[in-house]
C-alpha cells in the first residue's frame, strides 16, 4: 500500500543545534503537510507545500518539497526548547484524497 | 472561534464493554476525520466524512467499530465490544475543503484505556 516513510524516529540535539527530518513517499503526492505535536497534545498544522521544488520558511523552520513530489524535509535552525515535540509529515494522494501520515520524528533537547 | 470539541477526554473500561466518543467539528467544516493514535506513532485514519457521507472507511474495523454523522455536523464513534488492543488516543479532526488547503484541525483527543 501507499506509505510515507519518515526518518529519523528520534533526534537528540543540544539547544542551539540544527534539526532535520525527512519524508519519502512511495507514490507521487498532490501536496504534503507538516504538523507538530507537543508532548501530551494533539497535532497542529504548520504548513502545506504544493508545488514541485517548493521551499517555504517560517522563522527558523525551512520546509522543502522535492522535484518529483515524493519527498520532503523540515529543517529547524538553532533549536530552542519550544521546538520540542514530534514533527509529522502527511502526504495527500491525488487518486483518492487520502492523507498518508509519516510515523513522526521526535525532537529531544539534551539537558 | 471554537476549536474541535471532543468528549470524554479520558475513558477507562473493561474489555468486552462498549464505549462511545463524541466530536463536534469547527463550525462550517464539511470534512470530519476520526483517527487512532498509539503512543509514539502517527495518526491512523479510521474514517473520513464529507458532510454526512463516509467517503473513506477502508481502515475502520467494521466488526466492532461504527461511526455516524447524521446531520453532517457532530459525529460519534463507537466500539463494541472493546478489546485490550483498542487502548489508544482517538483523535477527531475537521477541515474545510473549500479553500483548497486541506489543513486539518484536531481536537484534544479521547484517551481510551481498556483493562
Amino acid at each position: 500500500g501507499q506509505q510515507v516513510m519518515q526518518i529519523p524516529q528520534y533526534q537528540h540535539v543540544q539547544e542551539g543545534e540544527d534539526f532535520t527530518t525527512y519524508c519519502n513517499s512511495s507514490t507521487t503526492l498532490s501536496n504534503i503537510q507538516w504538523y507538530k505535536q507537543r508532548p501530551g497534545g494533539h497535532p497542529v498544522f504548520l504548513i502545506q507545500l504544493v508545488k514541485s521544488g517548493e521551499v517555504k520558511k517560517q522563522k527558523r523552520l525551512t520546509f522543502q518539497f522535492g522535484e518529483a513530489k515524493k519527498n520532503s524535509s523540515l529543517h529547524i535552525t538553532a533549536t530552542q526548547t519550544t521546538d520540542v515535540g514530534t514533527y509529522f509529515c502527511a502526504g495527500l494522494v491525488r487518486s483518492n484524497y487520502q492523507l498518508i501520515w509519516g510515523a513522526g520524528t521526535k525532537l529531544i533537547i539534551k539537558p | 472561534e471554537a476549536g474541535v470539541v471532543q468528549s470524554p477526554r479520558y475513558k477507562i473500561i473493561e474489555k468486552k464493554q462498549p464505549v462511545a466518543f463524541w466530536c463536534n467539528p469547527i463550525s462550517g467544516h464539511n470534512t470530519l476525520y476520526w483517527y487512532l493514535q498509539n503512543l509514539g506513532q502517527g495518526p491512523e485514519l479510521l474514517i473520513r466524512y464529507e458532510n454526512e457521507e463516509a467517503v473513506d472507511d477502508s481502515q475502520l474495523p467494521k466488526d466492532r467499530f461504527s461511526a455516524e454523522r447524521l446531520k453532517g455536523v457532530d459525529s460519534t464513534l463507537k466500539i463494541q465490544p472493546a478489546e485490550l488492543g483498542d487502548s489508544a488516543v482517538y483523535l477527531c479532526a475537521s477541515s474545510s475543503t473549500g479553500t483548497g488547503v486541506y489543513e486539518q484541525y484536531f481536537g484534544p483527543g479521547t484517551r481510551l484505556t481498556v483493562t
